[in-house]
């Protein structure tokens, strides 16, 4: 069964500086998807952003990006210029693609906080 | 607008009783998804549907049953035979594998 790791349960950042989340996975699959999603206080979850495994190239939106190491099955989120509305719980999560039913896979969050 | 609809925000459950969550959504998405959400832990997947009529458990369907008798809703009945039932509920759809989920707020369950 496919897993998602992330390693930091919580991270913080002050506002306008840059931060990384983490996130690792484990599959056999070659074909799959990423994703990036963020949970704020209202729990409202929202998809942040979306990586496929056969794109090399990072995605990136706006002040979010990833680096995607795809040998490394790593999946990390940068946030620049982070602001207070960033403060959230952020999930990464993995799907397998094919016949997988679109089922995602989510990892246990990492708590982000945001210092002003 | 288009969205999902989860009902109510919040629900309380005595011991021994069904409950049943309400999902509507106007998306028009085939595959329709029911995780549950605890303190400390990531989402896990209860049930997911991708087609009228027909659903699959997911990885902590004991306890719980959902029926897909129309396209646009997807409703999960929490059973007394789920003895841990306290938890935050998400409702999601997706219109294709890849494309990740569209989530409804969700429901919060306490047993009382």
């Amino acid at each position: 069964a496919q897993t998602v790791t992330q390693s930091q349960p919580e991270m913080s950042v002050q506002e306008a500086e840059t931060v990384t989340l983490s996130c690792t996975y484990d599959t056999s699959e070659s074909d799959y998807y990423l994703f990036w999603y963020k949970q704020p206080p209202s729990r409202q979850m929202i998809l942040v952003i979306r990586q496929e495994a056969y794109k090399q190239q990072n995605a990136t939106e706006n002040r979010f990006s990833v680096n995607f190491q795809k040998a490394a099955k790593s999946f990390s989120l940068k946030i620049s210029d982070s602001q207070l509305g960033d403060a959230a719980m952020y999930f990464c999560a993995y799907n397998a693609g094919g016949t997988s039913y679109g089922k995602l896979t989510f990892g246990q969050g990492t708590i982000l906080t945001v210092h002003p | 607008d288009g969205g999902i609809t989860q009902s109510p925000k919040y629900l309380f459950r005595k011991e021994g009783q069904n409950v049943t969550l309400s999902c509507e959504q106007n998306l028009n998405h085939d595959a329709m998804y029911w995780y549950r959400q605890d303190p400390g832990q990531g989402l896990r997947l209860i049930y997911y549907s991708q087609i009228v009529n027909d659903f699959q458990k997911g990885d902590i369907a004991e306890g719980y049953s959902v029926s897909r008798e129309k396209k646009e809703s997807f409703p999960l009945t929490v059973t007394s035979a789920q003895k841990n039932p306290t938890a935050f509920y998400l409702c999601a759809s997706s219109i294709s594998t890849g494309h990740g989920y569209t989530f409804g707020s969700g429901t919060r369950l306490t047993v009382v």
